[in-house]
């Protein structure tokens, strides 16, 4: 199947700060990627819809000027955290749409720790 | 909205008993039903998906799941599980295989 990588895989952070989180595509070309967010003890939540070459879609109640994503190619996606707070603090996970397949791969996901 | 419910949280079992995970959706439309698992330390893989026809659906890994557009259930089963199917498991509902809507999860362990 296809595989989809994310870096880092933790991260660490203090109050204030912004971090990047990279989800690559490593033997297809995904046009579209997902960004998950995952609470403790909860679901998935879709937070936005990455589309190459053009803006993110977010999801109702997800604030885009917070949670920066850019799909600058076709294997390349980042989210950036803005401003991160420990609220912030989750397991942030991308997918990507693989047409052939009919379905999403996703990615091995990224803990973010904000102190 | 859609969204998705799965009543069993935790669940322990032998190896070699027979498996059934709950999930109900509520959508008004078209839907398309997804079971995911994800091993201790792994990225989710789909074990099965709905789209149309048969509403029993075979999976990877000797999983099935049956949809039940009347009772909007997507329950997963397996008749006989092993010690390597200890896992999360998430149902979910989606626009195609764009936009899941995940459930909560339901966490089996299964004790040699």
């Amino acid at each position: 199947g296809a595989v989809v990588s994310q870096h880092p895989s933790w991260v660490i952070c203090k109050s204030g700060t912004s971090v990047k989180i990279e989800c690559r595509s490593l033997d297809f070309q995904a046009t579209t990627m997902f960004w998950y967010r995952q609470f403790p003890k909860q679901s998935l939540m879709l937070m936005a819809t990455s589309n190459e070459g053009s803006k993110a879609t977010y999801e109702q109640g997800v604030e885009k000027d917070k949670f920066l994503i850019n799909h600058a190619s076709l294997t390349l996606s980042t989210l950036t955290v803005t401003s991160a707070h420990p609220e912030d603090s989750s397991f942030y996970i991308c997918s990507a749409i693989v047409s052939d397949y009919n379905e999403q791969f996703f990615g091995p996901g990224t803990r973010l720790t904000v102190l | 909205a859609q969204s998705v419910s799965q009543h069993n949280h935790h669940v322990i079992l032998s190896e070699a008993a027979s498996l059934e995970l709950g999930c109900n959706y509520s959508y008004g439309g078209t839907v398309n039903l997804f079971w995911y698992v994800q091993y201790p330390g792994q990225h989710l893989q789909l074990l099965l998906k709905y789209f149309s026809g048969d509403p029993l659906v075979k999976g990877i890994k000797g999983f099935e799941a049956e949809f039940i557009k009347s009772k909007f259930s997507f329950n997963l089963r397996k008749p006989s599980v092993q010690w390597s199917d200890t896992a999360e498991y998430f149902c979910a509902v989606g626009e195609g295989f764009q936009k899941l809507v995940f459930g909560t999860g339901t966490r089996l362990l299964v004790s040699p």
